[in-house]
C-alpha cells in the first residue's frame, strides 16, 4: 500500500501570504491519479485538485497543484480568510486502492 | 445540481452491524462510481472501498475485507454500505463520494468529485 506524508503538520500563516503544502509517496504515483482536498471543521472534503494539476469545477485559480512521481505540491498563492481548513492529499494506485494523506491544517497565525 | 444525500445518524452496540445509503440524483448513475470514506472523531480520512454503479464491480481497503460490503440499487440511484461486527473504532462519519467516471471498461479517474454529507455512526455498549 502507497504510504502518502504531508508535510508540514500545521502552517501558521497570515492572510495574503503564500501557503506551500507537500505531499510525499513511499512509492512512485501516477500524475493522473493524485488529488487534493480541502475539509472544514464539519463539513464533507471539497475536490480542489484532480491530475495533480488539474482545478476542480469552480475552485479559484490561486490554488495551483504540481509534482510527480513521488513529490507532489498545493500551492495557495494568496491566502484568503475563508482557506483556513485541513487539506489532505489522496492518491489511487494499481492496486485500486486508494489511500489519504494524514493532512496539514492551515491555520491563522 | 448534482448531490448526495446519505441516511440519518445510526447508534449500535459493539458486534452489530450497520447499513448506511447514498442517494444520488442530478446525474446518470451508472456512468460514475462510488467511494465510501470514513473519519473518526479528530482523526483524518480512511477510504473503505469503491463499487462501479455500472456493472457493481467493487475493491476494499483490506483492514476491511470480509467486514464490509458495498451494493447499488440503480431503480433508485442509491449505494448502500454496510459494515459488520461493529467495533468501538469503528465509530466515526461515514461519507459516500462520486469518484470515477465509466465508459465500458475504461473508467476516467476526476478524483471523489461530489460527497454526501455524512452520517455517524456511533458504536457504544
Amino acid at each position: 500500500e502507497i504510504v502518502l506524508t504531508q508535510s508540514p503538520g500545521t502552517l501558521s500563516l497570515s492572510p495574503g501570504e503564500r501557503a506551500t503544502l507537500s505531499c510525499r509517496a513511499s512509492q512512485s504515483v501516477s500524475s493522473s491519479y493524485l488529488a487534493w482536498y480541502q475539509q472544514k471543521p464539519g463539513q464533507a472534503p471539497r475536490l480542489l485538485i484532480y491530475g495533480a494539476s488539474s482545478r476542480a469545477t469552480g475552485i479559484p485559480d490561486r490554488f495551483s497543484g504540481s509534482g510527480s512521481g513521488t513529490d507532489f505540491t498545493l500551492t495557495i498563492s494568496r491566502l484568503e480568510p475563508e482557506d483556513f481548513a485541513v487539506y489532505y492529499c489522496q492518491q489511487y494506485g494499481s492496486s485500486l486502492s486508494r489511500t489519504f494523506g494524514q493532512g496539514t491544517k492551515v491555520e491563522i497565525k | 445540481q448534482v448531490q448526495l444525500v446519505q441516511s440519518g445518524a445510526e447508534v449500535k452496540k459493539p458486534g452489530a452491524s450497520v447499513k448506511v445509503s447514498c442517494k444520488a440524483s442530478g446525474y446518470t448513475f451508472t456512468s460514475y462510481g462510488i467511494s465510501w470514506v470514513r473519519q473518526a472523531p479528530g482523526q483524518g480520512l480512511e477510504w473503505m472501498g469503491w463499487i462501479s454503479a455500472y456493472n457493481g464491480n467493487t475493491n476494499y481497503a483490506q483492514k476491511l475485507q470480509g467486514r464490509v460490503t458495498m451494493t447499488t440499487d440503480t431503480s433508485t440511484s442509491t449505494a448502500y454500505m454496510e459494515l459488520r461486527s461493529l467495533r468501538s473504532d469503528d465509530t466515526a462519519v461515514y461519507y459516500c463520494a462520486r469518484e470515477g467516471e465509466v465508459r465500458g471498461v475504461i473508467i476516467l479517474y476526476y478524483g471523489m468529485d461530489v460527497w454526501g454529507q455524512g452520517t455517524t455512526v456511533t458504536v457504544s455498549s
